[in-house]
């Protein structure tokens, strides 16, 4: 099975704080990718990645940035902590294509729900 | 630029009662993938079905079926004989073909909150 790990469930961070959220998947994943969950918005993309060290931006990337270091890992980070950053933070993963349209379904971490005060 | 709309925020049905939630997608490519997933309360995503542009069939698997309509852009799922374990919020998804320099993203919807009571 698929396995999408967070590194935490519950966090709890102060305003102006650097926060990392670390995201680790066991099955050789190209594509990897980070949203946020918040009531009535449904998830929004924030960066994925499609291989170590490439990375593309969402629909809301302002105030994060991402690293994938690693083919298994991609980290969020939130570079000085904001209260409008508190919410829900999903990680995914999903196999690359072999040269088309080979477009698989992701696989979801448990989430990371952050609490900036 | 692909956006999907799920109009529905919440519906609740009593048990045993069909339900029917909606998705509408927009895309400029004519080869994508669609997507149902459920979010049960303890907060994981879980994937219910992928479907590609090429292929309208409807699909059925057990209680649940899917209709794909390219017509009219939409990718309704629907529940039959509903249970309560079936509450929880449902996302559609949209995933373009895959790019030559990059890879596939995946935009949702805003999910519809569904509520099943004995």
């Amino acid at each position: 099975d698929v396995k999408v790990t967070q590194s935490s469930r519950y966090l709890v961070k102060r305003t102006g704080e650097k926060v990392f959220l670390e995201c680790v998947q066991d099955m050789d994943h190209e594509n990897m990718f980070w949203y946020r969950q918040d009531p009535g918005l449904g998830l929004r993309l924030i960066y994925f990645s499609y291989d170590v060290k490439m990375k593309e931006k969402g629909d809301i990337p302002e105030g994060y940035s991402v690293s994938r270091e690693k083919k298994e890992r991609f980290s969020l980070i939130l570079e000085s902590a904001s209260t409008n950053q508190t919410s829900m933070y999903l990680c995914a993963s999903s196999p690359g294509g072999t040269g088309g349209y080979l477009n698989t379904e992701a696989f979801f971490g448990q989430g990371t729900r952050l609490t900036v005060v | 630029a692909q956006k999907v709309t799920q109009a529905q925020t919440e519906i609740s049905v009593v048990e045993k009662e069909d339900v029917t939630l909606d998705c509408v997608y927009e895309t400029r490519d004519t080869t994508y993938y669609l997507f149902w997933y459920k979010q049960p309360p303890s907060g994981e995503l879980v994937f219910l079905i992928r479907r590609n542009s090429f292929d309208e069939q409807n699909e059925i698997s057990g209680r649940y079926s899917w209709n794909f309509q390219k017509s009219t852009s939409s990718f309704n799922f629907t529940i039959t004989a509903s249970q309560v374990v079936d509450s929880a919020v449902y996302f559609c998804a949209l995933s373009e073909a895959q790019r030559v320099m990059g890879n596939n993203d995946m935009r949702f919807g805003a999910g519809t909150r569904l509520t099943v009571k004995p």
